[in-house]
């Protein structure tokens, strides 16, 4: 089955710790993505990767750290300097960044701050 | 900057109506738009991609229309079914990036 998976699916985090968020895709697609989903609000782009080893920051960076070592692999650090990091984590892929390319979306992790 | 409305917030129908979701946006330099659907704690399926030089993409049931020059798109639901009961976003790609609308809540009732 192609996809994008996620995990894990509930995450829970005491103040002060950093937390990895894993995003796997087998779609062989170039560009992968991660948002952020708060109730009532839009998805905010948190980053974006066009191609292996290299990563663009999106609108909301801040407390935020990836890597992308290989294509298939691009997890999201959510870092203690992340002031309110209780939200839906979704990631996305798709075949090249950019114009006409659709993007495609994993399951989610609900990571919730105790 | 980018803003996408989506109207209304939430919608409550009986099973059978015929439905149009509402999506604006103020900058009319796009490259796509897409509309997607959430179940609720699930992430999103996307539904129909409407290229810039589209005017309309139909899948099913389903029918999206894009008019770039006055920043609206509509999600036209025929004969809608208690299954189509879900959160329906559209989002617009601005170069590297999709901006999102927050979304019309849909229930469709038996």
């Amino acid at each position: 089955d192609g996809g994008i998976t996620q995990s894990p699916k509930y995450l829970f985090r005491k103040e002060g710790q950093n937390v990895t968020l894993s995003c796997e895709q087998n779609l062989n697609h170039d560009a992968m993505y991660w948002y952020r989903q708060d109730p009532g609000q839009g998805l905010r782009l948190i980053y974006y990767s066009q191609i292996v080893n290299d990563f663009q920051k999106g609108d909301i960076a801040e407390g935020y750290s990836v890597s992308r070592e290989k294509k298939e692999s691009f997890p999201l650090t959510v870092t203690s300097a992340q002031k309110n990091p209780t939200a839906f984590y979704l990631c996305a892929s798709s075949i090249v960044a950019g114009a006409y390319n659709e993007q495609f979306f994993g399951p989610g992790t609900r990571l919730t701050v105790l | 900057k980018q803003e996408v409305t989506q109207i209304p917030a939430a919608l409550s129908v009986p099973e059978g109506e015929n439905l149009v979701l509402n999506c604006s946006f103020t900058d009319s330099a796009i490259y796509n738009l897409q509309w997607f659907r959430q179940d609720p704690g699930k992430g999103l399926t996307s539904l129909l991609l409407i290229q810039s030089s589209q005017r309309e993409q139909t899948s099913g049931r389903l029918n999206a229309s894009l008019d770039k020059s006055s920043g609206r798109s509509t999600l036209y639901i025929a004969a809608s079914q208690p299954g189509d009961s879900a959160t329906y976003l559209c989002a617009v790609l601005n170069t590297d990036k999709l901006i999102f609308g927050t979304g019309t809540r849909l229930q469709v009732f038996p």
